[in-house]
């Protein structure tokens, strides 16, 4: 089974503290995502990495950076956390197949709070 | 431009009634994949089912079953003699590159 798993599920922060979200996966995908989930914009991608040290920019990386040290590791950074990042950040993982990236696998989420 | 619609925002139900969710998608492209995925309250997507654009054949899974028809641009999931236990929202998504664009989701409320 695949397995994603995200360092957090419940996660408060005060403003303009440096936030760092953790995923991990077992299945040695090569490509990895961040999105996050809000209510009545459904999941907007944030960062997506095809490789180690490879990162591109979804539809909304404007407040985050990510880095991909290991290829089951990808973290999403807040570098300076502001309340309109408050929301729900689901990472996925996949594999790299004929050209395309493959079916995603979803960790649990992580519902960030920040005061 | 691709886009996914899910017309329906919310869907309740009384247990063991049969319940369809609607999804239509807009793209250009020739090859793509379409997908379902399930989020309960817990909060993990949960993959369901992948097809991809050449296959139009249906397929069922136990009480779920998926209609893909690429006249209509259309992949519509229906779930039979649902369960309280299937009560989620319910995402239908695109990919050509491997790129997920999501619809809103539909919430099913299956009530006992």
């Amino acid at each position: 089974d695949v397995k994603v798993t995200q360092s957090s599920r419940y996660l408060v922060k005060r403003t303009g503290e440096k936030v760092f979200l953790e995923c991990v996966q077992d299945m040695d995908h090569e490509n990895m995502f961040w999105y996050r989930q809000d209510p009545g914009l459904g999941l907007r991608l944030i960062y997506f990495s095809y490789d180690v040290k490879m990162k591109e920019k979804g539809d909304i990386p404007e407040g985050y950076s990510v880095s991909r040290e290991k290829k089951e590791r990808f973290s999403l950074i807040l570098e300076s956390a502001s309340t309109n990042q408050t929301s729900m950040y689901l990472c996925a993982s996949s594999f790299w197949t004929s050209g395309r990236a493959d079916t995603q696998y979803f960790g649990p989420g992580t519902r960030l709070t920040v005061l | 431009a691709q886009k996914v619609t899910q017309a329906q925002t919310e869907i309740s139900v009384v247990e063991k009634e049969d319940v369809t969710l609607d999804c239509v998608y807009e793209t250009r492209d020739t090859t793509y994949y379409l997908f379902w995925y399930k989020q309960p309250p817990s909060g993990e997507l949960v993959f369901l089912i992948r097809r991809n654009s050449f296959d139009e054949q249906n397929e069922i899974s136990g009480r779920y079953s998926w209609n893909f028809q690429k006249s209509t641009s259309s992949f519509n999931f229906t779930i039979t003699a649902s369960q309280v236990v299937d009560s989620a929202v319910y995402f239908c998504a695109l990919s050509n590159t491997g790129k997920l664009i999501f619809g809103q989701g539909t919430t099913l409320q299956v009530k006992p």
